[in-house]
């Protein structure tokens, strides 16, 4: 398996723009979760979905931010607008849930900076 | 809700030293934890893991933590570091109470090992 793939790897936009990131999960996991790690707060989860349900968005920080997962094999994060402060590395990690065996395996993240 | 905390956030030792980095979760059930380790430019990955049983667990690369329960406590541990170790070492945990599917990081902790 090719792992969890993230696209882009590394986005630059102005202030203002739309973001959108997108996640492919490991095939077979049901468990999507994104992450944005910054020097200030380390690594924050933001939002984390169960069978392409989000279950948990208590992190996400505020209205700009929405997350999706249309089916098993993507999900997308989404800024809009963006601002200065989003500029973090934002990861995306997925799990297979086996009772209570849970290991995230990690996907190598987008950088993102805003302008 | 759970938490993470992760007490020392940088540490700087010399090769061959011994480590020992601090983890303290918050949260009163039963729980899985684990340890993580981010080498520069590069994406999380699991050290190791407890689930249950033995809670002396050893993980890649030499690494081990011990499971206190009474002390909350996951430290993690390496007799003789090298200068490869150094890397970005973060603590998590899920819950019972989420269906051990929430994992939360702590802050991490800096380890940097001069030759």
């Amino acid at each position: 398996d090719a792992g969890v793939i993230q696209s882009p790897r590394h986005e630059v936009t102005e202030m203002g723009q739309e973001v959108t990131l997108r996640c492919k999960p490991i095939s077979g996991h049901n468990s999507l979760f994104w992450y944005r790690q910054t020097m200030m707060r380390g690594l924050e989860l933001l939002i984390y979905f169960n069978n392409n349900v989000p279950i948990d968005d208590s992190g996400m920080p505020e209205d700009r931010f929405s997350a999706k997962m249309p089916n098993a094999s993507f999900s997308t994060l989404k800024i809009q607008p963006s601002e200065p402060r989003d500029s973090a590395v934002y990861f995306c990690a997925s799990s297979e849930r086996q009772g209570a065996s849970t290991e995230a395996f990690f996907g190598q993240g987008t950088r993102l900076t805003v302008v | 809700a759970q938490s993470v905390s992760q007490h020392n956030h940088h540490v700087i030792l010399s090769e061959a030293a011994s480590l020992e980095l601090g983890c303290n979760y918050s949260y009163g059930g039963t729980v899985n934890l684990f340890w993580y380790v981010q080498y520069p430019g590069q994406h999380l990955q699991l050290l190791l893991k407890y689930f249950s049983g033995d809670p002396l667990v050893k993980g890649i690369k030499g690494f081990e933590a011990e499971f206190i329960k009474s002390k909350f406590s996951f430290n993690l541990r390496k007799p003789s570091v090298q200068w490869s170790d150094t890397a970005e070492y973060f603590c998590a945990v899920n819950a019972r109470n989420t269906g051990f599917q929430k994992l939360v990081f702590g802050t991490g902790t800096r380890l940097l090992v001069s030759p």
